[in-house]
């Protein structure tokens, strides 16, 4: 497709549940960005995977969070054992590169908005 | 201080004003720096590019000042389709960490 594509774009989940977010990014970039935004608040990185290279996993808050990233394409975000707190929007993103310059501009997609109730 | 800080405002404005945002960043070898603009309930969105000579795309210029570790969006003759949130975003300068988001600025423009 032209953008970043996510899925599911609402899922509502009972807490304790486990719940897998997707994201496609778009042809040919080779880095995807998970980030993670509550209502009202700014964006909180989560999860950064560049082409081969081992991702930077330094911004998931819990061991609940995993994400992987298969063939260098569709990147899948696994919440594990739901809580209220995860309840926000969770917002891939992709760049063609991570080099420097104008390459690293990153394209978002809109989101799955997640409610734990 | 955090990585990248901005006022989170709200900016209250008149149409046709002229605003401008100001947003400071904590390391220095930071590399490359853009304004994204995100609407309530939406995704961000790139707004515009941050060049060192500075740059300007019709009502909107952004300048850089690596010395002070800032960079500013000025926004001219103020629309009502302005009113949105916006973010500023720097690129670090290792190749191997994401880019980090100020927690943005977020504008009302009255009419």
């Amino acid at each position: 497709g032209a953008g970043v594509s996510q899925s599911p774009s609402n899922k509502v989940t009972e807490k304790g549940k486990d719940v897998e977010l997707r994201c496609d990014p778009i042809s040919g970039h080779t880095a995807l960005y998970w980030y993670r935004q509550s209502l009202g608040q700014g964006l909180e990185f989560l999860i950064y995977f560049q082409g081969n290279s081992a991702p930077d996993k330094s911004g998931l808050p819990s061991d609940r969070f995993s994400a992987e990233r298969t063939g260098g394409s569709v990147s899948t975000l696994t919440i594990q054992r739901t809580q209220q707190e995860d309840s926000a929007v969770y917002l891939c993103a992709s760049s063609l590169t991570r080099g420097l310059g104008s390459g690293n501009t990153i394209y978002f997609g809109e989101g799955s908005w997640l409610t734990v109730v | 201080r955090k990585e990248v800080e901005q006022d989170p405002g709200p900016f209250n404005v008149p149409e046709g004003a002229t605003v401008a945002f100001n947003c400071t960043y904590s390391n220095s070898a930071s590399q490359s720096f853009f304004w994204y603009r995100q609407d309530c309930r939406k995704e961000p969105k790139l707004l515009m590019s941050v060049y060192s000579s500075g740059n300007e795309d019709g009502r909107f210029t952004a300048q850089l000042n690596r010395a002070s570790q800032y960079i500013s969006l000025l926004i001219r003759d103020s629309k009502l389709s302005d009113s949105a949130t916006y973010l500023c975003v720097v690129t670090p300068n290792s190749g191997n960490t994401p880019l980090v988001f100020g927690k943005g600025t977020r504008l009302s423009v009255i009419a």
